[in-house]
């Protein structure tokens, strides 16, 4: 049972490019999110996904987009890479919002945007 | 806007001694309050998830109790063990069930 998984593990970019950050998860949760976690700081929620097809905006939204065309993946996708986006990038998923039952993290994606 | 603050931002005890860690939050209305374990280049595990309507979880050597009223609540670790070693992150879960807000944890080095 793999849980959450993340790819790539690390990643440099430069100003301007872009990619997408996946996440899969295996357990059949319905509910999946994206944190970032800044050096010293705690998570901060990017995005968050109920389901197939629906997904908000948490509290770090800007310059960020996702999709959830399936039950096991939520992309996280990076238009335009600025400085302020290197930082660690967490996805997680729980069989319900977040408050009633545990989420499940994956092992992270560092980026680094020079 | 809730806040939520982590003390002490690190903490260095011998193998052996039991301790003690603080999460404070700034809004009383939530939902639930997690603590989470994060070892170096991983991933965050969850240790223990309180409900609001409870007072205390309990798991092994550690013991998480949440006064909502005061805003608080506490990790104890029972017996610490260098294998204990690792950042503790406090989260609480708002109302509407859509966020968890997160400390900034606190980076727990047991030495043998």
């Amino acid at each position: 049972n793999a849980g959450v998984t993340q790819t790539p593990k690390f990643r440099i970019l430069k100003i301007g490019q872009s990619m997408t950050l996946q996440c899969t998860q295996d357990m059949n949760h319905n509910y999946m999110y994206w944190y970032r976690q800044d050096p010293g700081m705690g998570l901060k929620l990017i995005y968050y996904s109920v389901g197939a097809g629906i997904t908000d905006k948490g509290e770090v939204p800007n310059g960020y987009n996702v999709s959830r065309s399936t039950t096991e993946d939520f992309p996280l996708r990076l238009e335009l890479a600025a400085p302020s986006q290197t930082s660690v990038y967490f996805c997680a998923s729980s069989y319900t919002l977040g408050t009633i039952s545990t989420q499940y993290f994956g092992p992270g994606t560092r980026l680094l945007v020079l | 806007k809730q806040e939520v603050t982590q003390i002490p931002a690190a903490l260095s005890v011998p193998e052996g001694e039991n301790l003690v860690l603080n999460c404070s939050f700034t809004d009383s209305a939530i939902y639930n309050l997690q603590w989470f374990r994060q070892d170096p280049g991983k991933g965050l595990t969850s240790l223990l998830l309180i409900q609001s309507s409870q007072r205390e979880q309990t798991s092994g050597r550690l013991n998480a109790s949440l006064d909502k009223s005061s805003g608080r609540s506490t990790l104890y670790i029972a017996a610490s063990q260098p294998g204990d070693s690792a950042t503790y992150l406090c989260a609480v879960a708002n109302q509407a069930g859509t966020a968890l807000i997160f400390g900034k944890g606190t980076t727990l080095s047991v030495s043998s």
